[in-house]
Parts: structure tokens; sequence; C-alpha cells
């Protein structure tokens, strides 16, 4: 049972450049979220889909984009790395919306931008 | 613009004591409030849960107390032990609404 899966685990990225964070879900879950953790903050929502081909903006969208082309992969796409952005992404999907019901987390990526 | 505040950043306690985390929250819209625990290098993972219409829930150690005047909530873990030694982190949402966390809590339950 695989749950949430998040590839990669680690990555180094310079600055500018660009990279795509995958996430994979084995639950048939409709919502999807895309969060970052940061020392102090606690988890940012990034972007979110409700469904397959549905995206939308969180708190903290800004040098990010999203594409939720099938329902089991969410990706988060970094088009020019910035040192802000160093940070630990972690998925997270859930069968109902995060009032209803629980939401089941991967176990992160940690990325540095150097 | 914080939403969820949580306190303390940082909290210590022996083994047998209790765990205290409080969260307070500004939108009296929020329906829904749980807890999640994040053990190093693992996502968080639901811990409890509770709704406005009742004012205490408790899990086994673990006791969420609402008190929906004061717009606060708390985690209270009874008996804690060093495997409960985790980052806490309260949430909140209003309808079918995202999550909102609160900054989290590292908790440190030593022997």
């Amino acid at each position: 049972n695989a749950g949430v899966t998040q590839t990669p685990k680690f990555r180094v990225l310079k600055t500018g450049q660009s990279m795509t964070l995958l996430c994979a879900q084995d639950m048939n879950h409709e919502y999807m979220y895309w969060y970052r953790q940061d020392p102090g903050m606690g988890l940012r929502l990034i972007h979110y889909s409700v469904g397959e081909g549905t995206t939308a903006k969180g708190e903290v969208p800004d040098g990010y984009n999203v594409s939720r082309l099938k329902k089991q992969n969410f990706l988060l796409g970094l088009e020019s790395a910035a040192p802000s952005q160093t940070s630990v992404y972690f998925c997270a999907s859930s069968t109902d919306p995060p009032s209803e019901t629980e939401a089941f987390f991967g176990q992160g990526t940690r990325l540095t931008v150097v | 613009q914080q939403q969820v505040k949580q306190s303390p950043q940082s909290l210590i306690v022996q083994k047998g004591g209790i765990s205290i985390i409080n969260c307070a929250y500004e939108n009296t819209a929020f329906d829904y409030f749980p807890w999640y625990q994040q053990f190093p290098g693992k996502g968080p993972a639901l811990l409890i849960a509770i709704r406005p219409d009742v004012s205490e829930k408790k899990e086994g150690r673990f006791t969420i107390s609402f008190n929906k005047s004061a717009k606060q909530f708390s985690l209270h873990i009874m008996d804690s032990q060093p495997g409960d030694s985790a980052t806490y982190f309260c949430a909140a949402s209003k309808g079918t609404d995202k999550l909102i966390f609160g900054t989290g809590t590292r908790l440190q339950v030593f022997p």
C-alpha cells in the first residue's frame, strides 16, 4: 500500500534552474495539495486540485506552477528556482474536502536552491 | 496573516507528564479542527480532530479541548512518552475550503 509517493526525495538546484516534483497517489482521491514547510512557518499551501484537470492557487503560489492531467498525479513545477524556494515540499491527498476527512501526506521532498 | 496561531513553538516534558499545545483562530466560520503529528523525516499524519459542536474529544491519551467563545482549542497529551516526541500541527478549515495550518510545536519527551 503505497499511499502518496513523492519523487524525488532530495534535490539541489542552482538558482535559475527548473525542475518538476511528482506526486502520485493510489487511493483514487479527488483532492490533491502541495505544501511547503519552513521552520517557524508551519505548512503553507502552494496550489491544490479538487479533481482531474483542475488546479487552484493556495496561500503562496508565486514562482510555482502545477498540473493535474491524471487523477492520480499532481505535478509541481519551478520554472526558475530561487534561494527563497529552499524548503521541504509535501504533497497530500484526500477523498473529500479537507473539512470532512483526513489528508494523507507523502514523505516530502527536500529542495535546496544554491 | 496568520489565521491559526499556535503556541508554544517548542515544548520539553518529562516522561509521564502532561503536554499541552494551544491554538487560537480568528475566523468564526471554521468548522473543523484537526491535529496532525509529524515524526522527523516523515509527512504529517492525522492524530485527532474535533468539530465545534462538542467541547472535548478524547482518543486514548490524546484529548482536544475546544472553547468556541474564546476561539481557542488545545491538544492535551496525558502520560507523555518518548515515542510522542514529534512536531504537532493544529489546523482549521471551513466548509469545503482548504486546511489552514498553525506554525507547529516541537515536542520532546525525556525519559
